[in-house]
């Protein structure tokens, strides 16, 4: 069945450093992909999403690109803010059901 | 009303009691999803109502787990007999959606953090 593999965390870095956070996933078909990001008691928001193979979703600085040939959509941010500290959530949908399957998330920590 | 809104936002019981959590989607929104987050651990699909569709239980993880919606408006997933592992955060969420699978994107609620000690 579907599934979505993402790095585990927690991941810390200091402001303005470079951010990845591996998501790798599989799935029959042509599934759409998500990021999901959770803050501090806040509910989950939609980060960005691409709905086929090369498309680039992006949002407030962060950016994830469909790689079908590698089975990837890894978040990537060139500079991160203490504001970026949440839990980020990987997703895709697919096939005959419009649920999300997650991955189990990665939380980010950003000191100034 | 302007999101999805849960309640309680948090609920301590007994082993053995049984619980309802209610979820009250945004109004308009055909679709409507449960998911489990238990402590360290990703999202867990629970169950999926769609308009008048047969609901999708196939993630409810035992019998003592059950979701009724009525119409497209308030749903409640309730727990019999819980156990010590069924506590997590519950979460809701609902989107537009059609029959013919298209789905406009989730919107989430806060969730409730059910206890049971």
């Amino acid at each position: 069945g579907n599934s979505v593999t993402q790095m585990e965390g927690p991941v810390t870095l200091s402001e303005e450093a470079f951010l990845t956070i591996n998501c790798t996933y599989t799935a029959t078909g042509y599934p759409s992909l998500f990021w999901y990001v959770q803050y501090p008691g806040e509910g989950l928001q939609l980060l960005l999403k691409a709905t086929k193979a090369d498309d680039k979703g992006s949002n407030k600085g962060f950016e994830a690109t469909y790689r079908k040939e590698t089975t990837s959509f890894h978040l990537e941010k060139g500079s991160v803010q203490v504001s970026d500290s949440a839990v980020y959530f990987c997703a895709l949908r697919g096939g005959a059901t419009n649920k999300l399957i997650f991955g189990t998330g990665t939380l980010l920590a950003v000191q100034p | 009303g302007a999101g999805v809104s849960q309640s309680p936002s948090n609920k301590v019981t007994e082993k053995g009691k049984d619980v309802e959590l209610r979820c009250d989607p945004i109004s308009g929104h055909t679709a409507l999803y449960w998911y489990r987050q238990r402590l360290g651990q990703g999202l867990e699909f629970l169950i999926y109502f769609q308009g008048n569709s047969a609901p999708d239980k196939s993630g409810l993880p035992s019998d003592r787990f059950s979701a009724e919606r009525t119409g497209e408006s308030v749903s409640t997933l309730t727990i019999q007999r819980t156990q010590q592992e069924d506590s997590a955060v519950y979460l809701c969420a609902s989107s537009f959606g059609d029959d013919r699978g298209r789905n406009y994107g989730y919107t989430f609620g806060s969730g409730t953090r059910l206890t049971v000690v």
